[in-house]
C-alpha cells in the first residue's frame, strides 16, 4: 500500500536538473509532495488530483498519471536549498484525508 | 503562531513509563492528523481529527496510544507504559478545512523526538 519513490538517492551540482517518481499500487485521488531538512518538519511543496488539477508552489512542477496511478516532481536548475529528504504522500478516494507516504528520495546539491 | 507548534522537542522515557505529547495546530485549522516517523523513514499515520471528532484511528499501533482533542484546538497523543519500538518522531499536522475539501495541504510541526530507554 505504500507508494514507491525512484531514485531513492540523488545527487547533483547547481543548477542541474532531477525527477523523483512516485507509484502506486492503488487508485489514488491526490498526490501530495513535501520536502524535508534533517531535524526539521516536512514541507508542503504541491498537490496533485485526479483530473488534472494542481496547487503549489510557483517554482515547482509535478506531473500525475492518473492511468498509471504514478506521479513524477521536477527539480529543475537546482540550487543548494533544495537540498533534503523527498517524499510524496497519496491519499486514496474515500479516506479522511490520511496521506500514505513513501520511504522517502534524498537529494543532495552541491555547489 | 504562525505555524504548528509542538511540545517537548525532545522526550526520554524510561521503558514503561507513560508519556504526552501536544500539538497546537495553525488556529482556526479544522483538521489535525498525528504521524509517527522511524528514523530514515516516511511519517506514517497514526490518527485524524476533524474538530473534536476522532474520525479515524486505524493507524495506532496498540491500545497503548490515545489521541484526545477535547475543544477543536489543541490536541494531545498520549503513549501508557512505553516501549522500546515506541521510539520515534511524532509529528503533528494541521489542515484548514474538512478532509474532502479539495486543495488540503497539511501543514507539519517540527515534531517530538521521543527514545525510550
Amino acid at each position: 500500500q505504500q507508494p514507491v519513490q525512484s531514485p531513492q538517492a540523488v545527487i547533483l551540482r547547481e543548477g542541474e536538473d532531477a525527477v523523483i517518481n512516485c507509484s502506486s499500487s492503488k487508485a489514488l485521488y491526490s498526490v501530495h509532495w513535501y520536502r524535508q531538512k534533517h531535524g526539521e518538519a516536512p514541507v508542503f511543496l504541491m498537490i496533485l488530483l485526479k483530473g488534472g488539477e494542481q496547487k503549489g508552489h510557483e517554482k515547482i512542477s509535478a506531473s500525475f498519471n492518473e492511468k498509471k496511478q504514478q506521479s513524477s516532481l521536477y527539480l529543475t536548475a537546482s540550487q543548494l536549498s533544495y537540498s533534503g529528504t523527498y517524499f510524496c504522500g497519496t491519499e486514496r478516494a474515500g479516506n479522511t484525508g490520511k496521506l500514505i507516504f513513501g520511504q522517502g528520495t534524498t537529494l543532495q546539491v552541491k555547489p | 503562531g504562525a505555524g504548528v507548534s509542538q511540545s517537548p522537542r525532545y522526550k526520554v522515557a524510561k521503558r514503561g513509563q507513560d508519556v504526552a505529547l501536544r500539538c497546537d495546530p495553525i488556529s482556526g485549522h479544522v483538521s489535525l492528523f498525528w504521524y509517527q516517523q522511524a528514523l530514515g523513514q516516511g511519517p506514517e499515520f497514526l490518527t485524524y481529527f476533524q474538530n473534536e471528532a476522532q474520525l479515524d484511528k486505524s493507524g495506532l499501533p496498540s491500545d497503548r496510544f490515545f489521541a484526545e482533542r477535547p475543544e477543536g484546538s489543541v490536541s494531545t497523543l498520549k503513549i501508557q507504559r512505553t516501549q522500546q519500538e515506541d521510539s520515534a518522531v511524532y509529528l503533528c499536522a494541521s489542515s484548514l478545512g474538512a478532509s474532502w475539501v479539495q486543495y488540503n495541504e497539511q501543514f507539519f510541526g517540527p515534531g517530538t523526538r521521543l527514545t525510550v530507554l
